[in-house]
């Protein structure tokens, strides 16, 4: 099995363009997340989809996120524009419900 | 709304020394319970989860967890920890019903000194 794969492993962008991070999920799983790590806050879930429809995307922190799954096996997290404090590390994760949550190995953006 | 708290940062311990790091949650709910580790610029890799059952799981790499309902605790020890066991270790709750949107605690830095 290949894992969730996630693209690219390293950013690093310049304050105010957009960042695209991509993600492939294990085949045949139906959950998907977000989640961002930073020192000061830990691990955050930002938002997840069930079969490709965002359930709950409470943790997204402001309109310049933005998330997609146009179906079963890529999503995007989108920022635009990026800032200096979009600085994080960005897991992708997916699972089969009812079992364990598997994550990618972070997609690491630095905003200078 | 589920909650997690570990308590400790950073754990320092010798090679060969028992280990045990705590973590405490806060639920109305029944929920499910988890500890995964994160080695540096890795991601992160489940170690054991508690969904129902015995209280005590065993877990990859000699780690086991007890499960304690009455004082809301699922603690991770080891017996005997070795180098390469120096990393982060993070406790998770989820809802209980399915094991989506695990809600994390801060982590513990596991640091195994020779």
């Amino acid at each position: 099995d290949a894992g969730v794969i996630q693209s690219p492993r390293h950013e690093v962008t310049e304050m105010g363009q957009e960042v695209t991070l991509r993600c492939k999920p294990i085949s045949g799983h139906d959950y998907l997340f977000w989640y961002r790590q930073t020192m000061m806050r830990g691990l955050e879930l930002l938002i997840y989809f069930n079969n490709n429809v965002p359930i709950d995307d409470s943790g997204m922190p402001e309109d310049r996120f933005s998330a997609k799954m146009p179906n079963a096996s890529f999503s995007t997290l989108k920022i635009q524009p990026s800032e200096p404090r979009d600085s994080a590390v960005y897991f992708c994760a997916s699972t089969l419900s009812g079992n364990t949550i598997y994550f990618g190995e972070g997609s690491w953006l630095t905003v200078v | 709304a589920q909650s997690v708290t570990q308590l400790d940062s950073q754990v320092p311990v010798f090679e060969e020394a028992p280990v045990e790091l705590r973590c405490n949650y806060s639920s109305s709910v029944s929920v499910y319970l988890f500890w995964y580790v994160q080695y540096p610029n890795q991601g992160l890799q489940l170690l054991l989860k508690y969904l129902s059952g015995s209280t005590l799981v065993k877990g990859i790499n000699g780690f086991e967890a007890e499960f304690n309902k009455s004082q809301t605790s699922f603690h991770l020890r080891k017996p005997s920890v070795h180098i390469s066991d120096t990393a982060e270790y993070f406790c998770a709750v989820s809802k209980g019903g399915a094991t989506n949107k695990l809600i994390f605690g801060t982590g513990t830095l596991l640091a195994v000194q020779p």
